[in-house]
């Protein structure tokens, strides 16, 4: 079956723009997480949804960063007036959450944005 | 808060074993994961750990101890192809926290 899409793939972005970031998980999927990853590190946790409660979002640097589920599938994460250190991949992950503890986390392809 | 720490860089040859440590201090913890990830490319889940004990799973098998704060994953007869970044990740509630990734490289 498909598995986590991401679009666009690659986003170059002047420095002061907007910019847009969109996830489309597993059907079905309850759960759906938000990443950042810089060159050479882990992941980094951002924000989490289940359906489209936006449980928690302690990740998120700045309040330049928002995210939204409204529906319980598709998600967006917006990036305000994007600065030079929000370049990186942004990771989109969703699980079925057979068990709370017990989950497989599958990621999409990410989006690698460049801010110049 | 947590901390989790494997080797930057590892080589190896092919059809040799490798053995990649990673440690941790966390508060909360559901469990042990590992992930590989080739150069610009997603994650992909290898392994889940919760009990103590060794888990294997064809050519990988990941080991964990909860009292010591200590996992390992073992890939066994390595091929070319499992060159990749591996990542170790604890989980807390639902969310992952990931260290920096072993980076291995499998030379002929």
């Amino acid at each position: 079956g498909a598995g986590v899409s991401q679009s666009p793939r690659y986003k170059v972005a002047k420095r002061g723009q907007d910019v847009a970031l969109r996830c489309d998980p597993i059907s079905g999927h309850v759960s759906l997480f938000w990443y950042q990853q810089a060159l050479g590190q882990g992941p980094e946790f951002l924000t989490y949804f289940q359906n489209e409660a936006q449980l928690d979002k302690s990740g998120l640097p700045s309040d330049r960063f928002f995210a939204e589920r409204p529906e319980g599938s598709v998600s967006t994460l917006k990036i305000q007036r994007t600065q030079q250190e929000d370049s990186a991949v942004y990771l989109c992950a969703s699980s079925f959450q057979v068990q709370v503890g017990s989950y497989e986390q599958y990621f999409g392809p990410g989006t690698r944005l460049t801010v110049t | 808060g947590q901390n989790i720490d494997q080797p930057t860089e590892m080589t190896a040859t092919e059809g040799a074993i490798v053995q990649i440590n990673c440690t941790y201090q966390t508060s909360g913890f559901n469990g042990l994961f590992w992930y590989q990830q080739h150069a610009g490319e997603a994650p992909t889940f290898l392994s889940y750990n919760v009990l103590d004990g060794l888990e294997e799973k064809g050519r990988f098998s990941s080991f964990l101890s909860r009292s010591k704060g200590y996992s390992y994953l073992l890939l066994k007869e390595l091929q070319m192809k499992d060159s990749a970044s591996y990542l170790c990740a604890t989980s807390g509630f639902q969310k992952l926290v990931f260290g920096t990734g072993t980076r291995l490289l499998v030379s002929p």
